[in-house]
């Protein structure tokens, strides 16, 4: 079964300022996708960005990029120019590549790390 | 385009009462999905849907039942509530398997 790890709980930030959050998945598939979701106070899940396992280039999405390690199975998010409606509960979610299997259609989701902005 | 909605926003049972949590969406997805959030947990899938008249469970279906009569609509029933089942409620639907899962707002439940 698939995993995905957030080691990093909590992270704070200043305005303006990069931050970058850590995300490791384990996984026997070559293919499958992985996504970060935004959850701020309101509770609502926002996709922030998309990868899919076979492009080596890593996405992007203005002011938010990944740092996409297919081998070291690590996919990080960075926030450049971090404003305080970044602000909120970051997930990191993988999707198995496969079209069928009831395993194969959920996202598995990291426990979450908290984003705070400063002023 | 409203996308994924859900009814209620936030509602109170009690132990052993039933209640169904509408989920409806706007953008002709063939794949929805019903996913529950714990308190500081990621989301866990409970049902999904491949199209109209099609259901499976997911990872933790039990005390729960869904249908799929129309592909706007996907509701989740819950039977005999219980404290266990306090959780955020998320529905969700995709175009597509592969494609990207797009969350309603949530419905708060919370079983006293």
């Amino acid at each position: 079964a698939q995993t995905v790890t957030q080691s990093q709980p909590e992270m704070s930030v200043q305005e303006a300022e990069t931050v970058t959050l850590s995300c490791t998945y384990d996984t026997s598939e070559s293919d499958y996708y992985l996504f970060w979701y935004k959850q701020p106070p309101s509770r609502q899940m926002i996709l922030v960005i998309r990868q899919e396992a076979y492009k080596q280039q890593n996405a992007t999405e203005n002011r938010f990029s990944v740092n996409f390690q297919k081998a070291a199975k690590s996919f990080s998010l960075k926030i450049s120019d971090s404003q305080l409606g970044d602000a909120a509960m970051y997930f990191c979610a993988y999707r198995s590549g496969a079209n069928s299997g009831g395993s194969n259609y959920k996202l598995t989701f990291g426990k979450g790390t908290l984003l705070t902005v400063n002023p | 385009n409203a996308g994924v909605t859900q009814t209620p926003k936030f509602r109170i049972l009690k132990i052993g009462q039933s209640m169904t949590l509408q989920c409806t969406q706007d953008m002709n997805h063939n794949y929805m999905y019903w996913y529950r959030q714990d308190p500081g947990m990621g989301l866990k899938l409970i049902y999904y849907s491949v199209g109209a008249g099609i259901t499976d469970k997911g990872e933790v279906p039990n005390g729960y039942n869904v249908s799929r009569s129309t592909t706007e609509d996907f509701p989740l029933r819950l039977e005999l509530a219980a404290p266990s089942q306090t959780s955020v409620y998320f529905c969700a639907s995709s175009r597509r398997a592969q494609e990207t899962q797009y969350f309603g707002p949530g419905t708060r439940l919370l079983v006293l």
